[in-house]
């Protein structure tokens, strides 16, 4: 079964204490990219990957790593989170062409 | 149009009514449109994948048109029932190489018993 497995899915933590969201996939896409959704603002692209060990920026990308050490794995690292990355995370794996995105569970992340 | 726009934000529909709602996208490189159903405390799942213009897609009581040349994409839902609450994003995805997909802000369908 085609699937996206990401945790944790909610997580609470305070300002400045580092956290990794992990996202796994198992459809051997080179694809992988992760959203976040606030109110209102639909989902906004924060890092993709087009392969293992290429990364590069989305939408809004300050405050946020990540790495591509395996086709599989595309773990999100906030190094020092702050209150306003407060959000919805989605993690997804898209094939090429015309195949859809396949989204993990999601994280919801407070920090305080 | 530079980002991809939906309307309306949200709707409330009476069960057993028919509805539709709009996604418009830039037509300029355009490669594909996607559509997705977002219930709430779930993640997103693909209803349709389109490309070519006039392209028509049906899934059940659900189906979507698509206009490449003037940037836009219709979702209708015949006869809306309880379980199709929820909300409705489409995304394009331009022909740059990458897979990159640009989501609208959605719109939230709640269906009235």
């Amino acid at each position: 079964e085609a699937q996206v497995t990401q945790n944790p899915r909610y997580l609470i933590t305070v300002t400045g204490k580092k956290l990794t969201v992990t996202c796994s996939q198992n459809m051997n896409h080179e694809y992988m990219s992760w959203y976040r959704q606030d109110p209102g603002l639909g989902l906004r692209q924060i890092y993709y990957s087009m392969n293992v060990e290429v990364t590069d920026k989305g939408d809004v990308p300050e405050g946020y790593k990540v790495s591509r050490k395996e086709k599989r794995n595309f773990p999100l690292i906030l190094e020092s989170p702050s209150p306003n990355q407060t959000s919805l995370y989605f993690c997804a794996s898209i094939g090429a062409g015309l195949s859809e995105a396949f989204f993990g569970q999601g994280t919801r992340l407070t920090v305080v | 149009i530079l980002n991809v726009e939906q309307s309306p934000q949200s709707l409330h529909v009476q069960e057993g009514d028919s509805t539709n709602f709009t996604c418009s996208f830039p037509s300029s490189n355009f490669y594909a449109l996607h559509w997705y159903r977002w219930e709430t405390a779930k993640s997103p799942e693909a209803l349709f994948v389109m490309t070519l213009n006039g392209d028509e897609k049906k899934k059940g009581r659900i189906s979507a048109t698509l206009n490449t040349k003037e940037g836009y994409s219709y979702l209708y839902i015949k006869g809306s029932q309880p379980e199709d609450s929820a909300t409705y994003l489409c995304a394009s995805k331009s022909n740059f190489g990458n897979e990159k997909l640009t989501f609208g802000t959605g719109t939230r369908l709640t269906i009235i018993p």
